[in-house]
Parts: structure tokens; sequence; C-alpha cells
């Protein structure tokens, strides 16, 4: 299976600042087509995950533009251009190239 | 589309359940599917995937042979029945639709509706 490593595990982040996760897959997300395999889903407190970010750049519908992804190979990333305290949540990484889909252990992003 | 989960609960070692997950808003039948379990403080594991074009089904190896992906088209019902549950099985359990890929088709595992979660203890 492919493990999927994130990074940091938590973040505290000031409301209006920039955020930035980090994740590293075991193998490369590439497809022969061109397209990284590579989702980003959030999930706040005491709700189901939602779909951020799919094909490793492309916002999912309604998604905020400040969401933005990117990377290739093995290495992604996930920024927030200006933190809102409803972004505040677990951001997981999940790679969709290879079944299993495999998720990273996820990062804890507060607000300060 | 929505999706309603039901079933769940407490069970015993070696116990069976039967998860629910009903789409409303539109149909499912050419969506594949999948459940997504979350441990008690864990992260998200996938545990099992069924296409809607040919019901063809896919099993994280920590639950083959043991879990049953199936779906009822004609009452928009995905289930999950669960035997010989073990104490690592104990999760809040999510239904997940897949809108697809232009490669890979409609299994794609890129989620974009989730129930709402449903609860599975099991312990003696």
């Amino acid at each position: 299976d492919i493990v999927m490593t994130q990074s940091p595990l938590s973040l505290s982040v000031t409301p209006g600042e920039p955020a930035s996760i980090s994740c590293w897959s075991s193998q490369s997300l590439l497809h022969s087509n061109k397209n990284h395999y590579v989702d980003w889903y959030l999930q706040k407190a005491g709700q189901s995950p939602q779909l951020l970010i799919y094909l490793g750049s492309n916002r999912a519908s309604g998604v905020p533009d400040r969401f933005s992804g990117s990377g290739s190979g093995t290495d992604f990333t996930l920024k927030i251009s200006r933190v809102e305290a409803e972004d505040v949540g677990v951001y997981y990484c999940m790679q969709n190239l290879r079944t299993p889909p495999t998720f990273g252990q996820g990062t804890k992003v507060d607000i300060k | 589309v929505q999706l309603l989960q039901s079933g769940g609960g407490l069970v015993q070692p070696g116990g069976s359940l039967r998860l629910s997950c009903t789409a409303s808003g539109d149909t499912f039948s050419t969506y594949a599917m999948s459940w997504v379990r979350q441990a008690p403080g864990k992260g998200l594991e996938w545990v099992s995937a069924i296409r809607g074009s040919d019901d063809f089904t896919y099993y994280a190896d920590s639950v083959k042979g043991r879990f049953t992906i199936s779906r009822d088209k004609s009452k928009n019902t995905l289930h999950l029945q669960m035997n010989r549950l073990r104490a690592e099985d104990t999760a809040l359990y999510y239904c997940a639709k897949d809108f697809g890929d232009p490669w890979f088709g409609e299994l794609a595992y890129n989620f974009d509706s989730w129930g709402q979660g449903t609860v599975v203890t099991v312990s003696s």
C-alpha cells in the first residue's frame, strides 16, 4: 500500500496569515495521463470530511479560492493564503492512484 | 446528493452488524460508493467500495472475508454487512459517494458527498 505522511501534525495560525501543510507519498502519484492523484480533505470538529482539492490542484465545488493545492511526484502541499476562523479542523491528504486509497495521519489546524 | 446512514451500535466480538446508507436527491446507481471508517481519536481508513455499473467490489485487507458491501438500487441504499467483528473494528463509519474521474471512470475514490457517520462499538 502507498504510505502518505503529513507534516506538521499540528499547526496554530493567526487569522489572516497563511498556512501550509506538506504531504509525502511512498510512491509517485503521477499517472501517465499527467495527473497527480492526490486529494485533500478537511474534517471539522464533529463533522464528516469534506473534499477540498482533487487531482492535486483542483478545488472542489464551493471551496474558497484561498485554498490551493500543488506538488508533483511524491511531494504535495496544501496552502491557505489567509486563514479564517472557519478553517479550523483536521486536514488529510489522500492518494487515489492505487487501491486501496490511503490517507495521511492528518494535520490539526487551530487558531492562535 | 444527501446520504443518510443508519445501523451500527454495540456488538460483542465475533458478532455481526449491518450498516445502511440511503441516498436522496439523486439516484446513485451510476456512482461508485465507498465506506470509510475512523477509529476513536484516529485518522481515516478506507474500508470497501462498490462500482455502480457492475457492482464489482473492493475491500481493505483488514476486512476482506468478513465484510460485504452491497447496494439495493431500487431503494438507493448502500449496505455494509459486517461479520466476525473484532475490537479493532470499533470506529465511526462513513459512506461516501465517488464522483469518478475521466480516466478511471466511476471508481476514482474522489469523495464529494459523505454520510453523517454511524458508530460501531465492538466490546464484550
